[in-house]
């Protein structure tokens, strides 16, 4: 069974940092590229940032581009986004996705349950 | 950046009824469609994948259709368990991986 487990969230100040970590599980992570997608308090789903099997090649949406960084470690099956500069409009639930399998990697076809990252002074 | 819109914001429907749900593209897509379900509190799960493709273990009463700019989700007859929000998420031009911004799907 596919797990994506994700902690590291919580409450952090504008101008902070945060890392978060997707634990995985179930699958040949080193497989598979993953992406971070966040979903704002009462709003829509936003990607955020995408990393390939073997890190080659990262993406990042232009709202984040520069504050955060996406990495991946496939000897410990996990995912990490490390958050600087944060701000109001980054409180969100963050959530770890699998991309699909080959030319399908852009879509996320599991999930896990969310880590809240709050941004207030 | 491709702009997904979907119709309508709010759906109320009785369970047996059916469904039928719009995501409409600001330039064509091909196929390169997904439809996500989320449930409060849950993350989203995966149904319909390149506009018409279910994803593993989705039921058949979900399906999906359409091309270019233009497509549907219907689920054929509602069971209690499906109403939730519904996403619509375009992969043609990638990154990003823009999402519509959902349909609630209620128990009228």
């Amino acid at each position: 069974e596919v797990q994506l487990v994700e902690s590291g969230g919580g409450l952090v100040q504008p101008g902070g940092s945060l890392r978060l970590s997707c634990a995985a599980s179930g699958f040949t992570f080193s497989s598979y590229s993953m992406n971070w997608v966040r979903q704002a308090p009462g709003k829509g789903l936003e990607w955020v940032s995408y990393i390939s099997s073997s890190s080659s090649t990262i993406y990042y949406a232009d709202s984040v581009k520069g504050r955060f960084t996406i990495s991946r470690d496939n000897a410990k099956n996990s995912l990490y986004l490390q958050m600087n500069s944060l701000r109001d409009e980054d409180t969100a639930v963050y959530y770890c996705a699998r991309g699909g399998w080959l030319q399908l990697e852009a879509i996320f076809d599991y999930w896990g349950q969310g880590t809240l990252v709050t941004v207030s002074s | 950046e491709i702009v997904l819109t979907q119709s309508p914001a709010t759906l109320s429907l009785s369970p047996g009824e059916r469904a039928t749900l719009s995501c409409r593209a600001s330039q064509s897509v091909s196929s390169y469609l997904a439809w996500y379900q989320q449930k409060p509190g849950q993350a989203p799960r995966l149904l319909i994948y390149d506009a018409s493709n279910r994803a593993t273990g989705i039921p058949a009463r979900f399906s999906g259709s359409g091309s270019g700019t233009d497509f549907t989700l219907t689920i054929s007859s509602l069971e209690p368990e499906d109403f939730a929000v519904y996403y619509c998420q375009q992969r043609s031009n990638w990154p990003p991986g823009t999402f519509g911004q959902g349909t609630r799907l209620e128990i009228k």
